[in-house]
Formats: structure tokens, C-alpha cells, sequence
């Protein structure tokens, strides 16, 4: 089993709808929690961190379900530009093992 | 990006050949790490490290060596190109601890011939 394993996709849902993502991870130590958005050919950018409780921004929703070991991301009200791939990434051996999952594609239509 | 800036963006080399991949941040971070991005397989860390002066391997370091000249600086070096090695490459940095937020550099594109 993977240590970080997101569905490739590609999600194509239309403008204006509401998507989810899930991450599952194979570590119960693990204690960091991320969510990294990528547009082609550009590096990893930070979305939103993802906290015990939830936490919301904006139009983003992330969740931690550490019982089975997923994150969730939700984006409500899709807008063209949130077409990208978004990447799950685990704090999954302590110190600074990060380790990032293959990503999942988003395109948003008219 | 100005915060982690990698060098060159594009380069292609022929088997055998050696370069190095240049990066350096002016945030101040302790952490710095190279990664390798290939279709399907996700972000794959190579070498990794937690302050000036220190080094530790990551998932894939085989083919490899780095430098941390200081605490601005981490080169990649790759002695004898392999066509395998064709990919993307980007730095990142890190404040310090695995909780932080990690900040990538623009990428570098290798091509090996």
C-alpha cells in the first residue's frame, strides 16, 4: 500500500458545482496534514493546512478523519480557474519526512 | 517566485555528462530539499537538508550528490546523466519543523539524451 494515495481523476465537473477529494494515508503517527495545488508546468503551491478540527477557507473545505485515516477537500461553487491538480501531502515518518501524493486533476468547464 | 530560486529552468544533457542544478533562498529557512516530479509517481524526495552543513539521503539519492554551500544555497549535481534521470526537478524549503509549510522553486526541466 501506498503511503499517500489520491484517485488520479480527471474530475470534470462544470462551473459553478460542488467537488471532493479524498487522500488516504497508511501511517497513524501521522501528525502534519496539506493540501498543494499545482497548474501545469508550475511548481506546488500551498492551498490550506489542514487541521484536527476542520477548517475552512473561502470556498475550501479540508477535513481530517484520522479513525480511517483520510483527508477530504471539498471545493464549492467550482470556478474555471480551479482547474489544476491538487496534491495530498502527509507528515508520515516525524522530522521532516513529507511525502506527497500523485495528485488529483480538476477541470472546471463552462 | 522570487522566495526559492532554481537554476538553469530547461536544460539537456547527453548520457554521461554531469551538471548541476543550482538553488538558493533568501527566506531565511533552515530545511532545504530537492525533489523529482515524474508522470504518474508524484513528488519523490532525493536529498534533503535540515541545516547549513548537513545532508541526509531521501527516497531516490541513487545517481545523485548535493552541496549545502551555506544556508542560502543546496546544488544538485548529477555525475553521469542517465536518460532515467530525465525529469523535473524542483528545490523547497522549509522554515524548520515538519509542521511548516513547504515552498517550492520554479522547476527545473532535464532532459537526458
Amino acid at each position: 500500500r501506498k503511503e499517500v494515495e489520491q484517485d488520479p481523476g480527471p474530475f470534470n465537473v462544470p462551473e459553478g458545482a460542488t467537488v471532493a477529494f479524498n487522500c488516504t494515508y497508511s501511517n497513524s503517527a501521522s501528525q502534519s496534514f496539506f493540501w498543494y495545488r499545482q497548474d501545469c508546468r508550475k511548481e506546488p503551491k500551498l492551498l490550506m493546512s489542514v487541521y484536527s478540527s476542520g477548517n475552512e477557507d473561502g470556498r475550501f473545505t479540508a477535513q481530517l478523519n484520522r479513525a480511517s485515516q483520510y483527508i477530504s477537500l471539498l471545493i464549492r461553487d467550482s470556478k474555471l480557474s480551479d482547474s489544476a491538480t491538487y496534491l495530498c501531502v502527509v507528515n508520515t515518518g516525524g522530522g521532516n519526512k513529507l511525502t506527497f501524493g500523485t495528485g488529483t486533476q480538476l477541470k472546471v468547464e463552462l | 517566485n522570487a522566495g526559492v530560486t532554481q537554476t538553469p529552468k530547461f536544460q539537456v544533457l547527453k548520457t554521461g555528462q554531469s551538471m548541476t542544478l543550482q538553488c538558493a533562498q533568501d527566506m531565511n529557512h533552515n530545511s532545504m530539499y530537492w525533489y523529482r516530479q515524474d508522470p504518474g509517481m508524484g513528488l519523490r524526495l532525493i536529498y534533503y537538508s535540515a541545516s547549513e552543513g548537513t545532508t541526509d539521503k531521501g527516497e531516490v539519492p541513487n545517481g545523485y550528490n548535493v552541496s549545502r554551500l551555506n544556508k542560502r544555497e543546496f546544488s544538485l549535481r548529477l555525475e553521469s546523466a542517465a536518460p532515467s534521470q530525465t525529469s523535473v526537478y524542483f528545490c523547497a524549503t522549509q522554515p524548520g519543523s515538519s509542521g511548516n509549510t513547504i515552498y517550492f522553486g520554479e522547476g527545473s526541466w532535464l532532459t537526458v539524451v
